[in-house]
């Protein structure tokens, strides 16, 4: 079965921190993997997508890297702000399963001052 | 450039009673569609995905249906509810962005069976 698994399911950091969120999966064979965050009661902003084919992606303060070999993936966040306070989800499109992005349950951030 | 709306953003409905949610898309064609939802405490589930007007996939047997009437609508739709039917309900798109698929997420509908 295809799963994804997020860790920690939740985070609370002083602002100025530089965090690290895990997300590993069952199955080597994807096509890509997608970070999203989302904010209380709202829909899902996409953050970075790596391809199969990539071991990284950067935007701004964040960085995502891919290992397929091992399953894992890590969203890097340099500097935290209260401002990145939100739920950060993980979800990865498997090999075979066209258009199907199967998620995890996410971690849930807050930064305080 | 392109945007997603659904609607209602909530809705209360007691059990037994239909529902109808509806997503559009603006500023692309043929769009791929999907319906997630998201279970209190629980991951996004993926419901229904098309890849054009009238094709319907459905991903897991449920109390939901799911139809494609013209090309940047999708509508989730039950005859009647039950308590396992609360949730929040995510519309989303797709299209080949940078040679892989990015799927883009509307705002949700937040529904509450009584």
């Amino acid at each position: 079965k295809q799963e994804v698994t997020q860790i920690p399911a939740a985070l609370s950091v002083p602002e100025g921190e530089n965090l690290v969120l895990n997300c590993s999966f069952t199955d080597s064979a994807i096509y890509n993997l997608q970070w999203f965050r989302q904010d209380p009661g709202k829909g899902l902003t996409s953050l970075l997508l790596i391809q199969s084919s990539q071991r990284e992606q950067t935007s701004g303060r964040l960085n995502a890297s891919l290992d397929k070999s091992s399953g894992r993936s890590t969203l890097y966040i340099a500097a935290s702000q209260p401002g990145d306070s939100a739920t950060y989800l993980c979800a990865v499109m498997f090999s075979g399963g066209y258009n199907k992005l199967i998620f995890g349950a996410g971690t849930r951030l807050a930064v305080h001052p | 450039s392109q945007t997603i709306h659904q609607w209602p953003a909530t809705l209360v409905q007691p059990v037994g009673s239909p529902l109808s949610l509806e997503c559009t898309v603006e500023g692309t064609s043929n769009p791929n569609l999907y319906w997630y939802r998201q279970a209190a405490g629980r991951g996004l589930q993926l419901l229904f995905y098309s890849v054009g007007i009238g094709q319907i996939s459905s991903e897991v047997p449920q109390n939901l249906s799911a139809s494609r009437p013209q090309d940047r609508q999708f509508i989730l739709s039950s005859k009647k509810l039950l308590l396992s039917d609360s949730g929040f309900y995510l519309c989303a798109w797709s299209a080949w962005d940078r040679g892989t698929d990015t799927q883009y997420f509307g705002p949700g509908t937040r529904l509450t069976v009584l």
